[in-house]
């Protein structure tokens, strides 16, 4: 198994310019997080999926941020425009189980570190 | 907002010795508890998954024990290697279905 899957893995980009990170779960997962770790915060999540659909974002940052699973193998973690404040590794997680699945194990992604100048 | 605390911050030891961290969580609406091991440039990687109070569960030298009631979990490093540096982060699990993670114990372990 390939394990989660993110690109790309580094990304700089000037301020105020659209980045876009993708992330592939697990083949049959059914839960999909999104991470951002920095050092002021730790690792926060940001937003996660059940089934394709979003069931808790309400660690986005604001209204720059969107995220979308189109299909059970995909997922895009949106940032328009982006600010220096963004620069962080952005890791992906993904999950076998749904909603009650809390002992079950997160596998994550090696993540995508973003810079923002 | 969830409370999940872990102690010390950082710890830097010798080949051999044996060492063990704190993760202090919310003891209501427990649910588990989540240790992982995560080395620079790498991705976190799982070591536990603990549910029930008083549960015990080791992989080679290291070994996590929990405590609900009081909510604490420790994680035990014995003989530490310096294949064992990386940081250490807790996860709690409650009624909200994900994940709420502390700051991580980063151990450095020197010959």
């Amino acid at each position: 198994d390939a394990g989660v899957i993110q690109s790309p893995r580094h990304e700089v980009t000037e301020m105020g310019q659209e980045v876009t990170l993708r992330c592939k779960p697990i083949s049959g997962h059914n839960s999909l997080f999104w991470y951002r770790q920095t050092m002021m915060r730790g690792l926060e999540l940001l937003i996660y999926f059940n089934n394709n659909v979003p069931i808790d974002d309400s660690g986005m940052p604001e209204d720059r941020f969107s995220a979308k699973m189109p299909n059970a193998s995909f997922s895009t973690l949106k940032i328009q425009p982006s600010e220096p404040r963004d620069s962080a590794v952005y890791f992906c997680a993904s999950r076998p189980g749904q909603g009650g699945s809390e002992g079950e194990t997160q596998y994550f992604g090696p993540g995508t570190r973003l810079l923002v100048l | 907002i969830l409370n999940v605390e872990q102690s010390p911050q950082s710890l830097h030891v010798q080949e051999g010795d044996s060492t063990n961290f704190t993760c202090s969580f919310p003891s209501s609406n427990f649910y588990a508890l989540h240790w992982y091991r995560w080395e620079t440039a790498k991705s976190p990687e799982a070591l536990f998954v603990m549910t029930l109070n008083g549960d015990e569960k080791k992989k080679g030298r290291i070994s996590a024990t929990l405590n609900t009631k009081e909510g604490y979990s420790y994680l035990y490093i014995k003989g530490s290697q310096p294949e064992d540096s990386a940081t250490y982060l807790c996860a709690f699990a409650g009624t909200a279905s994900k994940l709420t993670f502390g700051t991580g114990t980063r151990l450095q372990v020197t010959l």
